[in-house]
């Protein structure tokens, strides 16, 4: 069964840097979305992206976040500059028109 | 705002006890309701769904009743398995397209 993959599993990196993670969507996909969840938090909502902007973002989506689909197949989440706090498990999803939504198993983004 | 509540856990059990999860939400309009569960080491996967009152999700012996009267979508099974060990997450879409909002989760650990 095809599934969403999502690399690193567990991201470790320092206050202020720049990261990037990485999803790649199921190939017929056409809805992608970005999930994080804090540590014994709800999993909140970060963005939705489809034909190729964002279709939906929450309020946590501010400037130091951006999505892109640079290749058609990768579907990636950066954080330009972190903070302590945006450590957290994030998840990517992706559904097609009319189907469930179908999540990656999450990198873990530690900010120290 | 629309929101959901579960259950705080973790919730503890025999193998073939009974198991409820409880869950309410608020929500503007007619949502659509989910639960997603959460292996050890996986990503979310659709467990069931509702998409109107009255209806009843069901999918490997666990059920779920969308309530309109008490705003309730209760998870239940009626015998659970060690294999049932997971965290159990709510949800809902208040409108088609847009993104789920999730509850904080339920940890069931189920023992033999």
């Amino acid at each position: 069964e095809p599934e969403v993959t999502q690399t690193p599993s567990h991201q470790v990196t320092q206050m202020g840097q720049e990261v990037i993670l990485r999803c790649v969507p199921i190939s017929n996909h056409l809805y992608f979305y970005w999930y994080r969840q804090i540590l014994g938090q709800k999993v909140e909502f970060l963005v939705s992206f489809y034909n190729n902007e964002i279709s939906e973002k929450s309020e946590i989506f501010d400037d130091q976040f951006s999505v892109e689909r640079p290749d058609g197949s990768n579907f990636t989440l950066k954080i330009r500059s972190t903070k302590l706090e945006d450590s957290a498990m994030y998840f990517c999803a992706s559904k097609a028109l009319n189907s469930p939504l179908h999540f990656g198993n999450g990198t873990r983004l530690t900010v120290t | 705002g629309n929101s959901v509540t579960q259950m705080e856990g973790p919730v503890t059990l025999s193998e073939e006890a009974f198991l409820t999860i409880n869950c309410t939400y608020t929500a503007t309009g007619y949502p659509s309701l989910f639960w997603y569960v959460q292996y050890p080491g996986e990503g979310l996967q659709l467990l069931l769904k509702a998409t109107k009152a009255d209806d009843k999700g069901s999918n490997k012996g666990f059920e779920a009743t969308y309530r309109k009267e008490t705003t309730s979508f209760h998870l239940e099974k009626g015998s659970v398995q060690v294999s049932d060990s997971a965290v159990y997450f709510c949800a809902l879409r208040y409108q088609a397209g847009t993104a789920l909002i999730f509850g904080k989760g339920t940890t069931l650990s189920v023992s033999s």
